[in-house]
C-alpha cells in the first residue's frame, strides 16, 4: 500500500536541542497530521494542518503544510525528556472515509 | 483518547482459535477504523466503517472481518487466528469531513 516517506527514521539528540523531521509524498493531500506515540499507547494527535502553506504551532512544536501539498515538516524546539517517542506523519483523504496514509515514523531519543 | 477504548488490552491465544477485539467510542463519530502496527510496517489499515452496518476493506484485510451494529461499537474478528496475526491492533475514530482520527490505546495480541 501507499506510504509516506518520513525522515529521519531515528534521531539521537541532547536535551535542549531543536529537532526537525519531514514527510514527503508522491500524492497530494488536503490534510496533514502529526502524531506522537509513547510505548504501550496509541498515537496522539499533535498538530493538524488543513491549508497549503499553513504554519501551525502547539507549544514548542511547529508544523508546516508544504506549498505543493506533497510534504510537511515538524520542528520541536528546546527538546525535553518527555519528547521521547515515535512521531508519525499522516496524510488524510478528504473525500470518502477520511483514510490516513502514514509515514514509517521517526524515533526520537534524548540524552539528558 | 478518553472517548475511545479498546478491549482487551492484552490477549494470548492459540493458532486456529477465533478472536474478537472490541472498540467502543462515546463521541458519536461516524467513522471508525482498525489498524495493525508491526515493526518495519508502521500502521496499516485493516477495515473501516463509515456508518452502522457500512464497512469496507483496508489494505491488509485478509483473515479479518468486522461488524458495526451500533454507532459506538466496532468489532474486529479473526475467524481462525494465525501466528502472522500477532501484532498490536489499534482502533481509531473520526467525525468525518476532514476531521482527524483519534486512536485508542491498542490491543497487544499474541498468537502462539
Amino acid at each position: 500500500g501507499q506510504q509516506l516517506n518520513q525522515s529521519p527514521q531515528s534521531m539521537f539528540i541532547q536535551e535542549g536541542e531543536d529537532v526537525s523531521m519531514n514527510c514527503t509524498s508522491s500524492s497530494i493531500f488536503n490534510t496533514w497530521l502529526w502524531y506522537k506515540q509513547d510505548p504501550g499507547e496509541g498515537p496522539v494527535l499533535l498538530i493538524a494542518l488543513y491549508k497549503a502553506g499553513e504554519l501551525t504551532s502547539n507549544g514548542r512544536l511547529t508544523a508546516q503544510f508544504g506549498i505543493t501539498r506533497k510534504d510537511s515538516f515538524l520542528n520541536i524546539s528546546a527538546s525535553i525528556p518527555s519528547d521521547v517517542g515515535i512521531y508519525f506523519c499522516a496524510g488524510q483523504e478528504v473525500q470518502g472515509a477520511q483514510k490516513l496514509v502514514f509515514g514509517q515514523g521517526t524515533r526520537l531519543t534524548i540524552n539528558p | 483518547d478518553a472517548g475511545i477504548t479498546q478491549s482487551p488490552r492484552h490477549k494470548v491465544t492459540e493458532t486456529g482459535t477465533p478472536v474478537t477485539l472490541r472498540c467502543h467510542q462515546t463521541e458519536n463519530h461516524r467513522y471508525m477504523y482498525w489498524y495493525r502496527q508491526d515493526p518495519g510496517h508502521g500502521l496499516r489499515l485493516i477495515h473501516y466503517s463509515y456508518g452502522v452496518k457500512d464497512t469496507d476493506k483496508g489494505e491488509v484485510s485478509d483473515g479479518y472481518s468486522v461488524s458495526r451494529s451500533k454507532t459506538e461499537d466496532f468489532l474486529l474478528t479473526l475467524e481462525s487466528a494465525t501466528s502472522s496475526q500477532t501484532s498490536v491492533y489499534f482502533c481509531a475514530m473520526s467525525g468525518g469531513a476532514g476531521q482527524p482520527q483519534h486512536f485508542g490505546d491498542g490491543t497487544r495480541l499474541s498468537i502462539l
